[in-house]
């Protein structure tokens, strides 16, 4: 089953708002990556985070990766249409492949 | 490069047919694999492979499940008998060896009546 827990499950907002989705684990992570799915597409990597209390950035969107590398965010500032889709975290195990467990995803809708 | 190419990008049949998704990674990828994608499991992996020998294939849901890799520009994921719980977007994705990113392809949404 999951390991990663991801909330919140569904985000409605209107343009111009802020929007933030959480990625939690009750172990220690080796790393998480973030995808992006828009819908009826596929997911696209955005960015991998290794480091405790990593923050890197992406334009409008802010990636953190938790001190005790137990929880990571992805925050997006000033939401845009285009930023409609899904957003999933996944922790990339580096012993087993590098397989990703992907978090449950987060549902980003945008009003105009 | 066209990235990762899967086919068919849609399939329809009914209980109890063999379906077979077809999978060509990016050239000089080492790493391969099979996700599947529904509302209520979210992503899963299904199995993966590196320089085409099978790995881990932990997350195949039961032997009706088969995947095969015969060489390095070529994967399958079978299915026989189908039943419509498999019904899901499959993702074949891969990565080279030196990168952590895997790129996935467009998918396969199958529906099995």
């Amino acid at each position: 089953g999951q390991q990663v827990m991801q909330i919140p499950q569904y985000q409605h907002v209107q343009e111009g708002e802020d929007f933030t989705t959480y990625c939690n684990s009750s172990t220690t992570l080796s790393n998480i990556q973030w995808y992006k799915q828009r819908p009826g597409g596929h997911p696209v990597f955005l960015i991998q985070l290794v480091k405790s209390g990593e923050v890197k950035k992406q334009k409008r969107l802010t990636f953190q990766f938790g001190e005790a590398k137990k929880n990571s965010s992805l925050h997006i500032t000033a939401t845009q249409t285009t930023d409609v889709g899904t957003y999933f975290c996944a922790e990339r195990r580096y012993n087993q492949g590098g397989k990703l467990i992907f978090g449950q995803g987060t549902e980003l809708s945008v009003k105009p | 490069d066209a990235g990762v190419i899967q086919s068919p990008r849609h399939e329809v049949t009914e209980m109890g047919q063999e379906v077979t998704l077809r999978c060509k990674p990016i050239s000089g990828h080492d790493y391969l694999f099979w996700y599947r994608q529904t509302m209520m499991r979210g992503l899963e992996l299904l199995i993966y492979f590196n320089n085409n020998v099978p790995i881990d294939d932990s997350g195949m849901p039961e032997d009706r499940f088969s995947a095969k890799m015969p060489n390095a520009s070529f994967s399958t994921l079978k299915i026989q008998p189908s039943e419509p719980r498999d019904s899901a977007v499959y993702f074949c994705a891969s990565r080279p060896s030196v990168a952590p990113k895997q790129f996935f392809g467009p998918g396969t949404r199958l529906t099995v009546l």
